[in-house]
């Protein structure tokens, strides 16, 4: 049974600071792997989706890698801005795309 | 391009009682999602349909839980009877096709079971 794990629950940053946000699962057979947004009281906001092919997708000042072997995906957000502060939350896509298995998310606060 | 709707934005219920949500998905999109997130908790798969048919609902709790998706459009999901446990934010999905595209939610439903 794949499960999601997101390190850290909690982030709080300085504006202008670049940051990582990391997302681990257990089984590497994966088929896709998306992140979101969430921001309070809302529903989720899809940032990027990484297909088991690809090594990386860029959006603006986001850049999320994966790396299936080692069961790991990384979000980067340059140069942080108060607006950023939300929670992300990666989703792991299995049986070819069929269902998603979500992480407990990363809530992030970068201070002005 | 409209997003996914979903109604009401919130209930306040006491349990025992019967409660049912509303989604009405992107136009064209063929696979829609229930998810339950729990305050803290990353967003879980209750139920999947592609189209009108139930591709995977194994942690929809069936003694309580029903979902139906009349001519593979809007959908309804219902509480039957409530319980404390079931309060959280339910969320409907949905993609074009399963695979290859992004998932696209509504801004979910949030449910108080007193």
């Amino acid at each position: 049974k794949q499960e999601v794990t997101q390190i850290p629950a909690a982030l709080s940053v300085p504006e202008g600071e670049n940051l990582v946000l990391n997302c681990s699962f257990t089984d590497s057979a994966i088929y896709n792997l998306q992140w979101f947004r969430q921001d309070p009281g809302k529903g989720l906001t899809s940032l990027l989706l990484i297909q088991s092919s690809q090594r990386e997708q860029t959006s603006g000042r986001l850049n999320a890698s994966l790396d299936k072997s080692s069961g790991r995906s990384t979000l980067y957000i340059a140069a942080s801005q108060p607006g950023d502060s939300a929670t992300y939350l990666c989703a792991v896509g299995d049986n070819y795309g069929q269902n998603f298995v979500f992480g407990p998310g990363t809530r992030l606060s970068v201070l002005p | 391009e409209a997003g996914v709707a979903q109604s009401p934005r919130y209930k306040i219920i006491e349990k025992r009682q019967s409660v049912a949500f509303w989604c009405n998905p992107i136009s064209g999109h063929a696979t829609l999602y229930w998810y339950q997130q729990i305050l803290g908790q990353g967003p879980k798969l209750l139920i999947q349909f592609q189209n009108n048919g139930v591709v995977d609902d194994s942690q929809l709790p069936k003694d309580r839980f029903s979902a139906e998706r009349l001519k593979g459009v809007d959908s309804t999901l219902k509480i039957q009877p409530a319980k404390l446990e079931d309060s959280a934010v339910y969320l409907c999905a949905s993609r074009p096709v399963a695979g290859l595209y992004e998932q696209y939610f509504g801004p979910g439903t949030r449910l108080t079971v007193t």
